[in-house]
C-alpha cells in the first residue's frame, strides 16, 4: 500500500530565508509525486509534480522540490520565503504500478509560517 | 477556462438527514475524485468517478456515495447524517487518470448539528 509522511506538523521560518517542507513516501514502484498548498477557507491549488525525468522540479510561485529515491523522499524547498508563502502544504503520491490507477494519497499537511 | 466548481459552499443539517453535493469539473476534464477534510483526519480520499464509472473507492461506510454524469458533473450523497460527516468536502477533477494534475474545487463546507 502507497503512503506518505509529512513529520513537521508546522515549520517556522523568517522572511527571506531558505523554507524547507519535509515529505517521504512509499509505494511499490516509482511515484508520481505531488505538492499541492492550502489556503484558509480555500481549496488545495497545484504547486508541481514529478513523474519521471529530472529530479529537480520547479514548480509555482518559486517553489522546487527533489526527488531523492534512495531516501523515498520528495522535500519542498524554496531560497526565500515569503509571507504571503503562509498556508498549509499538502505532499501527495500516486503508485502508478498497483492496479493500474491507485488512487492520490495526501499526507497530514504542513503549516508553514513565515515570520516578517 | 473555469476551474473546478462546487455548489452549495455552505450547507447546515441536521443528523439523520441526508444532503448531495454537486462538483462541475474543469471543461475537458474526465475524471472526478471526492475527498473528505477534517482538522483531525486531514485529506481522506472518498471515491474517484472517470467516465461515469467509479474508479477507487476510499474507506467510508456506505452512507457516501457518488454519481458521474455524461458530461463528466458529479455528485456525491451522504445519507442519515452523523455529526463526524461535519467537514470540508473537496472535489479535484483531471484530463485522465494516471500521473494528471488535479485540480480542487473550492470546497463545500458541510455542518451536521
Amino acid at each position: 500500500a502507497q503512503s506518505v509522511a509529512q513529520p513537521e506538523d508546522q515549520v517556522n521560518v523568517a522572511e527571506g530565508n531558505p523554507l524547507t517542507v519535509k515529505c517521504t513516501y512509499s509505494v511499490s514502484g516509482n511515484p508520481y509525486l505531488f505538492w499541492y498548498v492550502q489556503y484558509p477557507n480555500r481549496g488545495l491549488q497545484f504547486l508541481l509534480k514529478y513523474i519521471t525525468g529530472d529530479n529537480l522540479v520547479k514548480g509555482s510561485y518559486g517553489f522546487e522540490a527533489e526527488f531523492n529515491k534512495s531516501q523515498t523522499s520528495f522535500h519542498l524547498k524554496k531560497p526565500s520565503a515569503l509571507v504571503s508563502d503562509s498556508a498549509l502544504y499538502f505532499c501527495a503520491v500516486r503508485d502508478p504500478y498497483s492496479g493500474g490507477y491507485q488512487k492520490v494519497t495526501f499526507g497530514t499537511g504542513t503549516k508553514l509560517q513565515v515570520i516578517p | 477556462k473555469a476551474g473546478v466548481t462546487q455548489t452549495p459552499r455552505y450547507l447546515i443539517k441536521t443528523r439523520g438527514q441526508q444532503v448531495t453535493l454537486s462538483c462541475s469539473p474543469i471543461s475537458g476534464h474526465r475524471s472526478v475524485s471526492w475527498y473528505q477534510q477534517t482538522p483531525g483526519q486531514g485529506l481522506q480520499f472518498l471515491f474517484e468517478y472517470f467516465s461515469e464509472t467509479q474508479r477507487n473507492k476510499g474507506n467510508f461506510p456506505g452512507r457516501f456515495s457518488g454519481r458521474q454524469f455524461s458530461n463528466s458533473r458529479s455528485e456525491m450523497n451522504v445519507s442519515t447524517l452523523e455529526l463526524g460527516d461535519s467537514a470540508l468536502y473537496l472535489c479535484a477533477s483531471s484530463l485522465e487518470r494516471g500521473p494528471e494534475t488535479q485540480y480542487f474545487g473550492p470546497g463545500t463546507r458541510l455542518l451536521v448539528l
